[in-house]
Parts: structure tokens; sequence; C-alpha cells
């Protein structure tokens, strides 16, 4: 079975200051990961995959995220956040051989203040 | 329009009534996917459909609840007999998904947000 931790409910920080959110998972099995935001009523938009590859990825809003594999973790970074980033942000993982159903983590809810 | 879309938005039901919601996904999806968001929680997988067949069903939480997609276009999902436990957000996504084997983006709709008093 897969699990994804998001152990910070809750992140605060304030406009134009570096932020990461963190991620681990749990897997037997080899896994894809990804990163979702989702904005107040509204659905989960894609921030950004690691399916293969440099384990550094770049997505859009000009967030990064790094697969590591030995700490099973996938940390989301921006180096300098907006109040419009304020929103609530989901990992998620794949297994390589069931493609269709994502695992969440619990969320966590970025708030940046002016 | 361009993106996954569903109705109703909102949705308040009285314990033991039944709902219907309903899904319209991207237009030559194949893949469509149901998922549940309890308050604070991340969305949980309920079921899944390739067309109009049904491949997974694994995540349904009981037999009151039922999903469909009859012409492999429009999908619904009725909870019946609902319970307060079943107010949560129910999101649909849908994909192209023509090989199983490999990845295909889910795209999101914004959910409808059931709550049972």
């Amino acid at each position: 079975a897969q699990s994804v931790t998001q152990l910070d409910s809750q992140v605060p920080v304030f406009e134009e200051a570096p932020v990461e959110l963190r991620c681990n998972y749990s897997s037997s099995v080899s896994v894809y990961l990804f990163w979702y935001v989702q904005y107040p009523n509204q659905g989960l938009q894609l921030l950004l995959k690691y399916l293969s590859g440099s384990t550094l990825v770049k997505g859009i809003n000009g967030f990064e995220a790094e697969f590591n594999k030995s700490q099973t973790s996938f940390h989301l970074r921006k180096p300098s956040v907006h109040i419009s980033d304020t929103a609530e942000y989901f990992c998620a993982v794949i297994t390589t051989s069931g493609t269709y159903k994502y695992i969440f983590g619990t969320g966590t809810r970025l708030k940046v203040l002016a | 329009g361009a993106g996954v879309s569903q109705s109703p938005r909102y949705k308040v039901a009285k314990r033991g009534q039944d709902v219907a919601l309903r899904c319209d996904p991207i237009s030559g999806h194949v893949s469509l996917f149901w998922y549940q968001q309890a308050l604070g929680q991340g969305p949980e997988f309920l079921t899944y459909f390739q067309n109009e067949a049904q491949l997974d069903k694994s995540g349904l939480p009981s037999d009151r609840f039922f999903a469909e997609r009859p012409e492999g276009s429009v999908s619904t999902l009725k909870i019946q007999r609902t319970q307060q436990e079943d107010s949560a957000v129910y999101l649909c996504a849908s994909s192209l998904r023509r090989d199983p084997r490999s990845y295909n983006e889910q795209f999101f709709g914004p959910g409808t947000r059931l709550t049972v008093l």
C-alpha cells in the first residue's frame, strides 16, 4: 500500500519570502509524484509532476520540487511567494503499475501574509 | 466549455434522502474518475470508468454509493439514503488515457459540496 504524509497542515509566510512545503511518501513499489494546488471553491490544478529523469522538476507559477528517493521525499519550494499563492497544496503519488489511482496527502494550507 | 464541469456545485440534503451528482468530462476523454474529499482531508479515490465500463469501484464506501456512465461521456454519482458522514466535496476528473501502461494527466472539475443535515 502507498501513503503520503504532509506533516505541516498550515504554513504562514510573508510575501516575497521563500517557502518549502514538505511531502514524504511510503511505497513498496515505484511511484510517480505530483503536487496539486486547490484555490477556494475550485478544483485541483496540477503544479508539477515527477515521472522520470531529472530529480528537480519545475512547475507552473515559479514552483519547483525535488525527488529524493533515499529519503522518500518530494518537497515543494518557491523562492519568493505572492499573496496569490495562498491556497491548499496537495502532494500525491500514483504507482507506476496502476497509473490512475491517486493517493493524496492531507494537504498543507499556505497562507501568504502582506 | 474546455474543462470538466460538475453540477450542482452545492447540494444540501436531509439525512435519508437520495442525491445525484453530475459530471461532464472534457470532450473526448476516455477515462473518468470520482473522488471524495472530506473536510480537512485530501481527495480519496472512489471509482474509475473507461468509456462506459466501470473498471474499478474499490473506493466506494458502501453499497449506498452507485456510479454510472451509460454512454461513455457524462457520469452520475448517486448516493442513496444519505448519512451525515457522506458530507464532503465530490470531485470528478477525466483523462485521455488511451494506454493504461502510461500516465495520463487527470483534469479535475470544481467539485460538488454535499452537506447532509
